[in-house]
Parts: C-alpha cells; structure tokens; sequence
C-alpha cells in the first residue's frame, strides 16, 4: 500500500540554523501538507500546496518557513533560522483530487537547542 | 472560526470495555469529520470519516456518527483490546476551505489494560 516518508526521523539543531524536513507523498496525490505537533499540543495545520504553489498557510508559517516541490516527488519544509519554539513534531501529508482524506506520514521531530 | 473540541484524557479501560471518546465541533458551511489515531511511535491513521450529516463512519469495530443537530461525532467501540492502546484524533475539513485543511481536536490518550 502507497505511503507518505518522511526524512529524518530526528532533527536536532542550534538555535538560528537552517533545517529541512523532507517528505515523499504518494505519488499520484495532488495535494500536500505540513502540520506541527508541539509537545502535548493539538496538531496544527500550517500550510498547503497545490499545482506548485502555496494554496493556504496559517498564521504560524511566518517567513521564516517555505516549502518546496523541487522534482516531482519530494515536498520539503524549510525553516530558515530555527528557534526554541520550533521544536516540534512535523507532520506531512497528501490527498488525491477526488477525494478529502489526508494520508500521513510518521513525522520528523525536530529538537531546537 | 472553525473548531474541534474532544474529551480530555488520558481515558483507561479495562480490555472488553465500552469506549466513548467525545468530540464536538463548530465550523461554517459542511464539513467532513474524521477520527485519526497515532499509535506510540508512527504516525496519524486514518481511523473513520463521515462527509455528511446522519452519516456513520466505521472501522476496525469502531464506529461514530455525523450529527449535524448537535455538532457532534462522538466515536464508540462496543469492547476494546489492549492493542486499541493510542491517541485518537477528532478533525474536520471545512466545506468553506477549496484547500481541505484539517482542523483537529486536541487528542484523547485512550490506555486499555489488560
């Protein structure tokens, strides 16, 4: 059964480094999505992408945050300069055209030291 | 704005037991409601989904209803087992948004001992 990956599976880096969480969706999805998991929090959705740009984004996806579909199968979240606050698990996903299921991957938790 | 509201955990059952999990929800337009789980360690699963009201979703022996009267889609599980164990997310997806974001409760830690 098609899946979503996501890489690395941990991310720890320093306070002000560049991270990028990279994700696989499957392959004949359409649309794509990051959400972010703090701690004991409820998930959060942060933006969306659809036909190569960003469809939607919430308040949290300042511009420190970009995302990316650079070949076709790789969708990938880039936050510029990390901060404390950033530590979180994120959490991507994808859907077909036709249909409102989202399909998730197993997140990466990124570690802001 | 739209919103998802779910009963606070952690719930603890016993194996066999009845499981109810509250979620209400507050949104414009028609949404679709669904029940994701994350078990320890993986990721969010697709539990059961209901796109219109009177709707019941079902799955794996759970199962919960779109009630549109009481903005509510409460999910059941008539005898649990201890590999039910997990985090259960209620969320919608708001008709108003063409981006179908998901808009989730807060999560219910369910523990089932054995």
């Amino acid at each position: 059964e098609p899946e979503v990956t996501q890489t690395p599976s941990h991310q720890v880096t320093q306070m002000g480094q560049e991270v990028i969480l990279r994700c696989v969706p499957i392959s004949n999805h359409l649309y794509f999505y990051w959400y972010r998991q703090i701690l004991g929090q409820k998930v959060e959705f942060l933006v969306s992408f659809y036909n190569n740009e960003i469809s939607e984004k919430s308040e949290i996806f300042d511009d420190q945050f970009s995302v990316e579909r650079p070949d076709g199968s790789n969708f990938t979240l880039k936050i510029r300069s990390t901060k404390l606050e950033d530590s979180a698990m994120y959490f991507c996903a994808s859907r077909d055209g036709g249909m409102d299921t989202q399909y998730f991957g197993p997140g990466t938790r990124l570690t802001v030291l | 704005g739209n919103s998802v509201t779910q009963m606070e955990g952690p719930v603890t059952l016993s194996e066999e037991a009845f499981l109810t999990i509250n979620c209400t929800y507050t949104a414009t337009g028609y949404p679709s409601l669904f029940w994701y789980v994350q078990y320890p360690g993986e990721g969010l699963q697709l539990l059961l989904k209901a796109t219109k009201a009177d709707d019941k979703g079902s799955n794996k022996g759970f199962e919960a209803t779109y009630r549109k009267e009481t903005t509510s889609f409460h999910l059941e599980k008539g005898s649990v087992q201890v590999s039910d164990s997990a985090v259960y997310f209620c969320a919608l997806s708001s008709g108003s948004s063409n981006t179908g974001k998901l808009i989730f409760g807060q999560g219910t830690t369910l523990q089932v001992k054995p």
